[in-house]
């Protein structure tokens, strides 16, 4: 099984700062990999796919990049809106999920 | 539009079995997979298995041996089953529908308890 290894698991940032989100797949998994968002009480929301492609509607704040085995998620601009957690999944070989990170506000 | 829907009891006893329904609309099982993803709370996520279009099922291998997935497709239903449940089982429960790998819409959960 592919694991997945997501960092930082907290994450306290200003408003306006640029936050990156990391994540580290035991093998390489060809691009397949999303972010989501999730706020609390809600079901996770996708961000992006296919490593860097932005889903529909979400603010082009939100970017991600990386292969192989490393991928990230960048926010530029950190806007209140964007307090939540985040996680990654790998869809290459079935499915895994990264533990997620925390954002909160400084 | 594009809904999934999961129901099932809120309080399971330690042992017993656990079967969730994922009523879906706005789609065709034989078009797209649907996964079960759960979430302890306070903690991350967990894929569980997936149904594919064909009906062929995939598992998470820490689950494989208690977990079941099948589905109705005249009711647009997908059905979980997982039995010798433990207090660790305690979890909201989602059902997710497949766009390509990623997961693009996802039910509002059901939170369920293991509990005596």
């Amino acid at each position: 099984d592919i694991q997945m290894t997501q960092s930082p698991a907290s994450l306290s940032a200003s408003l306006g700062e640029t936050v990156t989100i990391e994540c580290r797949a035991s093998e390489d998994i060809y691009n397949g990999l999303a972010w989501y968002q999730q706020k609390p009480g809600k079901s996770p929301q996708l961000l992006i796919y296919n490593a860097n492609s932005l889903h529909t509607g979400v603010p082009s704040r939100f970017s991600g990049s990386g292969s192989g085995t490393q991928y990230s998620l960048k926010i530029n601009s950190l806007q209140s809106e964007d307090v939540a957690s985040y996680f990654c999944q790998q869809y290459y070989d079935y499915y895994t999920f990264g533990a997620g990170t925390k954002l909160e506000l400084k | 539009q594009v809904q999934l829907k999961e129901s099932g009891p809120g309080l399971v006893q330690p042992s017993q079995t656990l079967s969730l329904t994922c009523t879906v609309s706005g789609f065709s099982l034989t078009s797209y997979h649907v996964s079960w993803v759960r979430q302890p709370p306070g903690k991350g996520l967990e894929w569980m298995g997936v149904i594919w279009t064909g009906g062929s099922t995939a598992y998470n291998s820490l689950l494989k041996s208690r977990l079941s997935i099948s589905r109705d497709i005249s009711k647009s239903q997908v059905f979980l089953k997982m039995n010798s449940l433990q207090t660790e089982d305690t979890a909201t429960y989602y059902c997710a529908r497949g766009h390509g790998g990623y997961l693009l819409y996802w039910g509002q959960g059901v939170m369920v308890t293991v509990s005596s």
